[in-house]
């Protein structure tokens, strides 16, 4: 079965700092891993995926994760946190192509002026 | 990227009544689409996968005749909430894959419904 834990249900950043938030994956194949991102009452928006090609992952809007397999993790960060960075996200798995998405718990992301 | 539409965003029906949430994509086709259920300040829980033309497949603990999925053409699947009840109250988000693009999911927008 594949899962995701995401460490630490609220991260507060000052703006201009890095973000961190941390997410560690289970699955007994190759794994698919996403970012969402999710803004009060709205959907969910992609903000980057690995999909077994290059370890390091560019997203939009600044934010960047890296698959690192020896640690199972997949943490996001951004180097510079920008009061519209703040929101919902959400780390999540897929063991292939077209299967289910399982999530996160999810980290919600203040940013302090 | 692609575009997932649900309808209506927001709904209120009475205790006992019925309800449909309608996920269409609109410039592909999904053959495959999943229903999601979020609680106020929580993730995302996999209700069911719904595939074109069989059965949709549940996840442990959702009752399947509550929950009802219809996947009937490959750009509209359907949950219908039967004899709703106020602890059904909860934001409900779908999400389809284009085979096309088959590493990444879709998403609607999302539907509040309040059960009253």
């Amino acid at each position: 079965a594949q899962s995701v834990t995401q460490l630490g249900s609220h991260v507060s950043v000052s703006e201009g700092a890095l973000v961190l938030l941390r997410c560690n994956y289970s699955s007994s194949v190759p794994p698919y891993l996403f970012w969402y991102v999710q803004y009060p009452n709205q959907g969910l928006q992609l903000l980057l995926k690995y999909t077994s090609a290059a370890t390091l992952v560019k997203g939009i809007n600044g934010f960047e994760a890296e698959f690192k397999k020896s640690e199972t993790s997949f943490h996001l960060t951004k180097p510079s946190a920008h009061m519209s960075d703040a929101a919902e996200y959400f780390c999540a798995v897929s063991e292939a192509s077209a299967s289910k998405i399982i999530f996160g718990s999810g980290t919600r992301l203040s940013i302090r002026p | 990227g692609a575009v997932v539409s649900q309808h209506p965003s927001r709904v209120i029906c009475k205790s006992g009544t019925s309800v449909k949430i309608e996920c269409r994509s609109l410039d592909f086709q999904a053959t495959t689409m999943f229903w999601y259920r979020q609680f106020p300040k929580q993730s995302l829980m996999l209700m069911a996968t719904s595939n074109e033309g069989s059965k949709a497949t549940y996840e442990q603990g959702v009752e399947k005749d509550k929950f009802l999925i219809n996947h009937a053409s490959l750009t509209l699947s359907t949950l219908t909430v039967t004899s709703a009840h106020p602890e059904d109250s909860s934001f409900y988000i779908c999400s389809a894959r284009d085979p096309k693009v088959n590493t990444e999911a879709f998403f609607g927008q999302g539907t509040r419904l309040t059960v009253v």
